[in-house]
């Protein structure tokens, strides 16, 4: 979506492998969503940044997942030793007004 | 019990008629309520804000009944654009009560509108 840039927009892991999923979103946004939305369901809350700090990780599945924003603007989401439930659209998202999200276009894993 | 509940459907519709469908949220406290859509393999982005009095837009109706903790919209004049996945979408004020820092997302009503 406008404003917000997902890259890679699709990913193949084999099974074990760690990937990187980035989310570069326009100058000047303080906060910072990642969801998870595996097929059939709705986005799930993963994490939530103002700036750089990491205010809520509490919708991380598993300590295999990693989000950081180090700098406060481009964010990157890690998943180490990758699982097939892992297999999901990653939603990178910032806020647009009171309660208004808009989403980046997602990084879709497939997980082998 | 899941935050937000939708009947996930498909809602096969003819074109031109009118379809509904609500969602439920568990939580009393909610503050806000919208609905998304999201076309298939694309984001989700706001259809419309749900309002306490009901608000209308266009061909597009939500309703709120804070009473038995649901929403509610109605389509009429159902187009062929309009097939898509319809996301409840409620703010539980997880942090200051207001802002994006709260929403929780149902998993979707399916809608395909026939010719």
């Amino acid at each position: 979506g406008a404003g917000v840039s997902q890259s890679p927009r699709y990913k193949v892991a084999k099974r074990g492998q760690d990937v990187a999923l980035r989310c570069d979103p326009i100058s000047g946004h303080v906060s910072l969503f990642w969801y998870q939305q595996a097929l059939g369901q709705g986005p799930e809350f993963l994490t939530y940044f103002q700036n750089e700090a990491q205010l809520d990780k509490s919708g991380l599945p598993s300590d295999r997942f990693f989000a950081e924003r180090p700098e406060g603007s481009v964010s990157t989401l890690k998943i180490q030793r990758t699982q097939q439930e892992d297999s999901a659209v990653y939603l990178c998202a910032i806020p647009r007004g009171a309660n208004v999200l808009t989403f980046g276009a997602g990084s879709r894993l497939t997980v082998l | 019990r899941k935050e937000v509940e939708q009947d996930p459907g498909p809602f096969n519709v003819p074109e031109g008629a009118t379809v509904a469908f609500n969602c439920t949220y568990s939580n009393s406290a909610s503050q806000s309520f919208f609905w998304y859509r999201q076309d298939c393999r694309k984001e989700p982005k706001l259809l419309m804000s749900v309002y306490s009095s009901g608000n209308e837009d266009g061909r597009f109706t939500a309703q709120l009944n804070r009473a038995s903790q649901y929403i509610s919209l109605l389509i009429r004049d159902s187009k062929l654009s309009d097939s898509a996945t319809y996301l409840c979408v409620v703010n539980m004020g997880r942090y200051s009560g207001g802002g994006a820092d709260g929403l929780t997302f149902g998993k979707g009503t399916h809608l395909i509108i026939q010719p």
